[in-house]
């Protein structure tokens, strides 16, 4: 079974702290994205990766970074994080067919 | 830029009534389109999908056809049971590599015994 993994479901973190999330794909997928799911917005992309060390900025980047320096494996980084960045995050990678394939999610909560 | 609308939710109905959930799309070129669903507590999984028109996934009772004229992908069930209760998102991707996913925003169904 192809399996996408994120490292933690559930995250409380303080404001102003640095925040990892990390992802890993067993599938050797070129392609893995970060979104982020809110209520009534469903969801929205915030970083995309094609391959190995590129990074593409989706429709919200803004407070986010990433890092993906092994292909099975995406980083989304909250470099400074703050209350607005509540919500649940999901992580995906894509391969033949364009069929993407989820984690299970990590719901951060920022205090 | 490419886009996907679907219905508001949420969405109320009784064991075995008939479901449909409209999901249209915009698009410049010839996108793939999936239906995907969220269960509560869990990350999306992938019902079906459509790479070209008139084209029909099919997937657990679940079908939905790839309509090139009306821009449609709309998602029919016949029966729904308690257990089809979850949000479901319709998306597109392009064909090219290294594209991502756009969603809609999702439609929440209840279905109650």
């Amino acid at each position: 079974d192809v399996k996408v993994t994120q490292s933690s479901r559930y995250l409380v973190k303080r404001t102003g702290e640095k925040v990892f999330l990390e992802c890993v794909q067993d599938m050797d997928h070129e392609n893995m994205f970060w979104y982020r799911q809110d209520p009534g917005l469903g969801l929205r992309l915030i970083y995309f990766s094609y391959d190995v060390k590129m990074k593409e900025k989706g429709d919200i980047p803004e407070g986010y970074s990433v890092s993906r320096e092994k292909k099975e494996r995406f980083s989304l980084i909250l470099e400074s994080a703050s209350t607005n960045q509540t919500s649940m995050y999901l992580c995906a990678s894509k391969g033949v067919l364009n069929l993407a394939f989820f984690g299970q999610g990590t719901r951060l909560t920022v205090v | 830029g490419d886009s996907v609308t679907q219905m508001e939710g949420p969405v109320t109905l009784s064991e075995e009534a008939f479901l449909t959930i409209n999901c249209t799309y915009t698009a410049t070129g010839y996108p793939s389109l999936f239906w995907y669903v969220q269960y509560p507590g869990e990350g999306l999984q992938l019902l079906l999908k459509a790479t070209k028109a008139d084209d029909k996934g099919s997937n657990k009772g679940f079908e939905a056809t790839y309509r090139k004229e009306t821009t449609s992908f709309h998602l029919e069930k016949g029966s729904v049971q308690v257990s089809d209760s979850a949000v479901y998102f319709c998306a597109l991707s392009d064909q090219a590599e290294g594209t991502a996913l756009i969603f809609g925003k999702g439609t929440t169904l209840s279905v109650s015994s």
